[in-house]
């Protein structure tokens, strides 16, 4: 199985700010990466697609990139209803892993 | 608008099988891969499998051996169940709507906690 690795685990920010998580994957998935953005008691949301297409109605404070092993989710101006967990999603082979999430919360 | 609604008991006994159904409204079942997800509590998302409607199948093979998911076209739904339950199993599950074979999710079910204990 690919494995999926984000860092950080957590982070501490506040409104306006840049945020950047990262995710590895263990072998190339080209471009194959998803983000999905998890609110407390609810289900996972898609964010981006195939690396940097962003999902339709998502706001567009929120980019991906990468490819290969390497990708970055990016949220260019933190907004209150951003506090959440996102997670990283290979879709390249079954079983397509989630990585272990990264929870934004306020600083 | 695509909705889909899982459905089944909230509690299970060790041993037994588990058995949710999801409901899909808005829009027909046909040409999408229909997936199972789940979620212990405080923890992430581990993929249990698909089902394309057409009737084929794929699995994670840490489940596999205990995970069968099934359609009914006709009722618009799909169906898990997972064998020889313990309390490792206790999640809250999802079911949700696939673009393609490789696990790409567009649509999610509100989710609904399964605890296994006796």
């Amino acid at each position: 199985d690919i494995q999926m690795t984000q860092s950080p685990s957590s982070l501490s920010a506040s409104v306006g700010d840049r945020v950047t998580i990262t995710c590895r994957a263990s072998q190339s998935i080209s471009r194959y990466l998803n983000w999905y953005q998890q609110k407390p008691g609810k289900a996972p949301n898609l964010l981006i697609y195939a690396a940097s297409s962003l999902q339709s109605g998502v706001p567009s404070r929120f980019s991906g990139s990468g490819s290969g092993t390497d990708f970055t989710l990016s949220i260019s101006s933190l907004q209150p209803e951003d506090f959440a967990v996102y997670y990283c999603q290979q879709s390249y082979s079954a079983p397509p892993i989630f990585g272990g999430g990264t929870k934004v919360e306020i600083k | 608008q695509v909705q889909l609604q899982e459905s089944g008991p909230g509690l299970v006994k060790p041993s037994e099988t588990l058995s949710l159904t999801c409901t899909v409204s808005g829009g027909s079942i046909s040409s999408y891969y229909w997936s199972w997800i789940r979620q212990p509590p405080g923890k992430g998302l581990e993929w249990i499998g698909y089902i394309y409607y057409s009737g084929s199948t794929n699995y994670n093979p840490s489940l596999k051996s205990r995970v069968t998911i099934s359609v009914d076209a006709s009722k618009n739904q799909f169906s898990l169940k997972l064998s020889s339950v313990t309390p490792a199993d206790t999640a809250v599950y999802y079911c949700a709507r696939g673009l393609g074979t490789g696990g790409l999710i567009d649509y999610w079910g509100q989710g609904t906690l399964v605890t296994v204990s006796s």
